[in-house]
């Protein structure tokens, strides 16, 4: 069964500063990756995706994810953090080109201070 | 949001009430979704449905009954709730298996 890990709960940086949120998964066959935002009260909202191609991933708000294979991880990464980045962020994997279901990982809370 | 609603977006119920989440898309989707977030926790999914027939019930409960009258709408009837049910319920949607496009969510609260 496909799987995502997130393994920090928090990730606090100071603005200006490089901001990572780490993902890693575990799926047979090729991967297809996501990540998403989540601001208090409101719904997930997408970010960006891999399925093939380039390994940089460039998505919404200057974020981006590298696709590493041999390490499986999915990193999300934006050069100079907002204090408005602050949020829960969730990464999710898909395991088939046809599957409609997405796994999602347990979420990491970024928090940028000013 | 993204062209998703969800309706109400807070509700609290007892637990012998009944109610109905709602949940409409404007993006011309042929699939839907409805999640359970709760706090702590991944999201669970609970229903997908693709051109209005379900393809998944992931082991929810019988006192969650989902319906989707057409590609645009997706309810939630909810009768004799337990209080470990207060959650927040997100509905989404997504052409095919792209990405999906989550509504704001109703927060859900059984007493």
């Amino acid at each position: 069964a496909q799987s995502v890990a997130q393994p920090e709960d928090q990730v606090n940086v100071a603005e200006g500063n490089p901001l990572t949120v780490k993902c890693t998964y575990s799926v047979s066959g090729n991967p297809y990756l996501f990540w998403y935002v989540q601001y208090p009260n409101r719904g997930l909202q997408f970010l960006l995706k891999y399925i093939t191609g380039d390994n940089l991933v460039k998505g919404s708000y200057g974020f981006e994810a590298e696709f590493n294979k041999s390490q499986t991880s999915f990193h999300l990464k934006k050069p100079s953090a907002l204090v408005s980045d602050s949020a829960l962020y969730f990464c999710a994997v898909r395991h088939r080109s046809n599957d409609y279901k997405l796994s999602f990982g347990a979420g990491t809370t970024v928090t940028v201070r000013a | 949001e993204t062209g998703v609603t969800q309706t109400p977006r807070h509700l609290v119920m007892g637990m012998t009430n009944k109610k109905s989440l709602k949940c409409e898309q404007h993006l011309g989707h042929n699939a839907m979704y409805w999640y359970k977030q709760s706090a702590k926790k991944p999201l669970e999914l609970m229903f997908v449905y693709n051109f209005k027939e379900q393809t998944e019930n992931n082991s929810v409960p019988s006192r969650f009954s989902p319906e989707c009258p057409n590609s645009s709408h997706l309810f939630l009837h909810l009768h004799t709730l337990q209080p470990e049910d207060s959650a927040l319920y997100l509905c989404a949607s997504s052409r095919l298996a792209d990405e999906q496009f989550f509504g704001p969510g109703t927060r859900l609260t059984v007493l």
